[in-house]
């Protein structure tokens, strides 16, 4: 059974920092593209950021480039989304997801709630 | 980056069919994908490809596609299936990211 565990949301103040962590177990990890979409509160889905099965290539919405940084450990079956500047208009639940190519989700995580606030 | 529409609300009456759609430029060159999100949960996958459902999908879920529409359509409502239902396809502008619908609340009268 394909399972994606993420951890690491919380309260974060404008300016500030967070990294994310999605365990995934059920599947070879390595042989995936993996993202993480993200979903502010009452609104829609928001794709953020894709990264290769080597991690070689990584692409990120407009939003979020030169301050957020996916990355992922093939050895720990791990994917990461680092976050640094956060802004308010940040606050979503963050959900990790394997993907089918590069823009379809086959698998969601539970998702964990980043609340950039003062 | 490319741009799909979704009405924001439909309803159907239990049991009757309805068809949820969704626009885009993008939709002429790529399949779009399915979810389904109730409150409180994550989106699952529902229609994927041509029309294909992951394995535990019930078959009164389909999916077509003509132009720049595709259309999800589910035969039978059931009460379970109020949600939110979101498209997705491939992004047409080249970043190699996914791009999702602002969504359509279906309400099971």
């Amino acid at each position: 059974e394909v399972q994606l565990v993420e951890s690491g949301g919380g309260l974060v103040q404008p300016g500030g920092s967070l990294r994310l962590s999605c365990a995934a177990s059920g599947f070879t990890f390595s042989s995936y593209w993996m993202s993480w979409v993200r979903q502010a509160p009452g609104k829609g889905l928001e794709w953020v950021a894709n990264i290769k099965q080597d991690g070689s290539e990584k692409y990120y919405v407009d939003s979020v480039k030169g301050r957020f940084t996916i990355s992922r450990d093939n050895a720990k079956n791990s994917l990461y989304l680092q976050m640094n500047s956060l802004r308010a208009e940040d606050t979503a639940v963050y959900y990790c997801a394997r993907v089918l190519g590069t823009a379809m989700v086959y698998y969601w995580g539970q998702g964990t709630l980043v609340t950039v606030s003062s | 980056s490319s741009e799909l529409t979704q009405d924001p609300a439909v309803s159907v009456a239990l049991g009757q069919t309805v068809r949820i759609t969704c626009q885009g430029d993008s939709l002429r060159s790529y399949y779009a994908s399915w979810y389904q999100q109730k409150p409180g949960q994550a989106p699952v996958l529902v229609i994927y490809g041509k029309n294909n459902r992951p394995s535990g999908i019930p078959d009164r879920f389909s999916g077509s596609s003509s132009g720049n529409t595709a259309s999800l359509t589910i035969t039978g409502a059931q009460a379970e299936d109020e949600a939110d239902y979101y498209c997705n396809s491939r992004d047409s502008s080249g970043n190699h990211l996914g791009v999702f619908g602002g969504g359509t609340k279906l309400t099971v009268l």
